[in-house]
C-alpha cells in the first residue's frame, strides 16, 4: 500500500544535541510537509517542500532545518533541541493541486532531556 | 488566515448519529472545507471535503448551507473507534483563498 512512512517513531535527544528525523512516501506525490504538534494541540505547520521549493513558514524557528534529497525522502534537522521542542513531529505529503487532501504519516515523539 | 471555530469536545454513546459543526465565517469564494480525524499518536487522517450542499462518502456526510459561512461533519452510527479529535479546515495551503491552518479540533467521545 501507498504510505508515508517515519523513522524512527520514538526518538530521545539530549538538550542541545543535534537530532534529525526522517519521512520517506510512496504516493508519489510533490509536496512534503513536516509539521508540530505538542500534547493536547494542533498540528502546526514548520514547512513545506513544493518538489524541491523550499517554503518556510514566517514563525519557524531557525532551529529547525529540512533537506528533501529526492521525491521520496525528506528529512528534518533540529539543530540544537531544547526542552520545548519536544512534540510529535508529523510528516504529510500531497499532490501539487490538492494541498488540502494531505496524508499524513504515524509521526515521530520526540523527548529532549 | 481562516479562522475555524467548533465545539472543544463532544459526547455521544453508540449507535447514535454525531453532527459537528463549524463555522468559518470569512470563508473565500474559492476555499473548500475539508475535515480530518485525528487518533492519539497518529497523525490526522483526511475524512472528508466539501464546496456547497451535501457531500457523502463511506466514511461521513458533509453538509454546507448556501452561505457556507458554517459547516456540519456527520457521523452515522458511532462506534467506541471514532473516539478522536475532528478538524475542521478551510482554505489551501497556497493559490489565493485563506491559508489552510488547523484549529482546535473537536474531541469526540463515544461511550458503550
Amino acid at each position: 500500500d501507498a504510505m508515508v512512512i517515519q523513522n524512527p517513531r520514538y526518538q530521545v535527544t539530549q538538550f542541545g544535541k543535534p537530532v534529525t528525523l526522517s519521512c520517506s512516501q510512496t504516493l508519489n506525490h510533490n509536496v512534503m510537509y513536516w509539521y508540530q504538534q505538542k500534547s493536547s494541540q494542533a498540528p502546526k505547520l514548520l514547512f513545506h517542500y513544493y518538489d524541491k521549493d523550499f517554503n518556510n513558514e514566517a514563525d519557524t524557528p531557525d532551529n529547525f532545518q529540512s533537506r528533501r534529497p529526492n521525491t521520496s525522502f525528506c528529512f528534518l534537522d533540529i539543530r540544537s533541541p531544547g526542552l520545548g521542542d519536544a512534540a510529535m513531529y508529523l510528516c504529510a505529503t500531497s499532490s501539487r493541486d490538492r494541498d488540502d487532501e494531505q496524508y499524513f504519516g504515524p509521526g515521530t515523539r520526540l523527548t529532549v532531556t | 488566515l481562516a479562522k475555524t471555530t467548533q465545539p472543544i469536545s463532544m459526547d455521544s454513546y453508540e449507535g447514535q448519529e454525531v453532527n459537528i459543526t463549524c463555522s468559518h465565517n470569512n470563508i473565500a469564494t474559492n476555499d473548500y472545507i475539508t475535515w480530518y480525524q485525528q487518533f492519539p499518536s497518529q497523525g490526522p487522517r483526511f475524512i472528508i471535503q466539501g464546496y456547497k450542499t451535501k457531500v457523502t462518502n463511506e466514511v461521513a456526510s458533509l453538509f454546507i448551507p448556501a452561505d457556507r459561512k458554517s459547516s456540519t461533519l456527520s457521523l452515522p452510527r458511532v462506534s467506541l473507534s471514532d473516539t478522536a479529535v475532528y478538524y475542521c479546515l478551510v482554505g489551501r495551503l497556497t493559490g489565493g483563498g485563506n491559508k489552510l491552518t488547523f484549529g482546535t479540533g473537536t474531541q469526540l467521545k463515544v461511550e458503550l
